[in-house]
């Protein structure tokens, strides 16, 4: 079985300030990984993924997350935030059967 | 291009009543996952379905079941509804099991009154 862990609920950080938003995973086979970012009042958009090869991954809009297997972890970084990242954020695996399981979530929220 | 659709986006129910959502998934793409989302909570997996056949079972209610039909949309039944039932309700579909990239809709919010 596997399982995500999203450190911290809630990460308040200034505008144009780099960000980390935490999460590990455990889980007894090979995984594949997702962040997906859900805005207020909106669905989930997948943010990025690590299905195999190159441990980082990156997205269109900036953000980018390292797959390391020894530390369990998929941390996703931002070198410099907008107003506009305001969202949930969901770290997610996929142990390569259907289910994908999210983590709690931690909410991003920029100081202007 | 196309995306998944979900119907209807806002659903309002009593308690006791019966709801159905439907969910039409991304051309080409052969399954079908569904999730529930409640207040503040991490979206939790219902049920899945490949190729009209349920593949994967999560945390579903018995009051709760689910189809794919043969042009692969798929309909999520809910009787007697309770007011936990509140939640928003993704969609998502791949191609194939296992892995895949699974790309979500829109959601229905049900409210149960």
């Amino acid at each position: 079985a596997q399982s995500v862990t999203q450190l911290d609920s809630q990460v308040p950080v200034f505008e144009e300030a780099p960000v980390e938003l935490r999460c590990n995973y455990s889980s007894s086979v090979s995984v594949y990984l997702f962040w997906y970012v859900q805005y207020p009042n909106q669905g989930l958009q997948l943010l990025l993924k690590y299905l195999s090869g190159s441990t980082l991954v990156e997205s269109i809009n900036g953000f980018e997350a390292e797959f390391n297997k020894s530390q369990t972890s998929f941390h996703l970084r931002k070198p410099s935030v907008h107003i506009s990242d305001t969202a949930e954020y969901f770290c997610a695996v996929s142990g390569g059967d259907d289910k994908i399981i999210f983590g709690k979530g931690t909410r991003l929220h920029i100081l202007p | 291009a196309a995306g998944v659709i979900q119907s209807p986006r806002h659903l309002i129910k009593e308690k006791r009543e019966t709801a159905t959502l439907k969910c039409y998934p991304i051309p080409r793409h052969d399954t079908v996952y569904w999730y529930q989302q409640g207040p503040g909570q991490d979206p939790q997996f219902l049920i899945s379905f490949y190729e009209k056949m349920q593949s994967d079972k999560g945390s579903i209610p018995d009051r709760f079941s689910a189809q794919q039909f043969s042009d692969y949309h798929s309909e999520l039944n809910m009787s007697s509804l309770e007011l936990g039932d509140s939640a928003l309700y993704f969609c998502a579909s791949s191609t194939g099991t296992g892995g895949h990239e699974q790309y979500f809709g829109p959601g229905t919010r049900l409210t149960v009154t």
